[in-house]
């Protein structure tokens, strides 16, 4: 059974960091691309970004482009996202995704919330 | 970036009803449209991909068709579980963008 658990979500003060993690098991994590997929709250899906199988390819969105980094440690089955210079826009529910162009499998999600 | 626009924003009907979800894209993607299905505090679950292709274990009375720009979800003889949001998701070209979704209400 595939399964995506997020951890690392929390309150952090704009300007600051945040590192999501997302425990992948049930497959071969190693042969699919990832992505984060974030929802604010009582709004619509937006995706956020997308890392190849192996890493050497990723995608972001404008907004998130030079702050958010995407990457994945295959030998550890988990998938990452670094966020830097957090702003209020940034508050929403991240979800790991398993991508087969479409986003297949979905975690549980992991709320961050940034405000002072 | 393609913009994808979804109708209507919400739907009422009533058990054993057939409704239509639309979604309209800004150009042509190919048939690479995927539909979500999201309960309250819930992740979101596929229901089909390739526009047309019904993901394993979902019930067959969910179906997709369209081509082109132009897109929908059928959901035959509603069931009281059906009450979600329903979202689209064109995977053609990066930035990948979602529908705006669809809010279905039972009666």
């Amino acid at each position: 059974e595939v399964q995506l658990v997020e951890s690392g979500g929390g309150l952090v003060q704009p300007g600051r960091s945040m590192k999501l993690s997302c425990a992948a098991s049930g497959f071969t994590f190693s042969n699919y691309g990832m992505a984060w997929v974030r929802q604010a709250p009582t709004k619509g899906l937006e995706w956020v970004a997308t890392i190849s199988y192996d890493g050497s390819s990723t995608y972001y969105r404008d907004s998130v482009k030079g702050r958010f980094t995407i990457s994945r440690d295959n030998a550890k089955s988990t998938l990452y996202l670094q966020m830097n210079s957090l702003r209020s826009e940034d508050t929403a529910t991240y979800y790991c995704t398993r991508v087969r162009r479409y986003f297949d499998y979905w975690g549980q999600g992991v709320m961050v919330t940034v405000s002072s | 970036d393609i913009q994808m626009t979804q109708s209507p924003a919400s739907l009422s009907a009533s058990l054993g009803e057939t409704v239509s979800i639309e979604c309209l894209a800004s150009e042509d993607i190919y048939n690479n449209l995927a539909w979500y299905q999201q309960k309250p505090g819930k992740s979101p679950q596929l229901l089909i991909y390739y526009a047309s292709s019904l993901q394993d274990g979902v019930p067959s009375r969910f179906s997709g068709s369209g081509s082109g720009t132009q897109y929908s979800l059928k959901i035959n003889s509603l069931e009281s579980e059906d009450a979600a949001t329903y979202f689209c998701l064109q995977d053609s070209e990066y930035p990948r963008t979602f529908g705006g979704g669809t809010k279905l209400e039972l009666k």
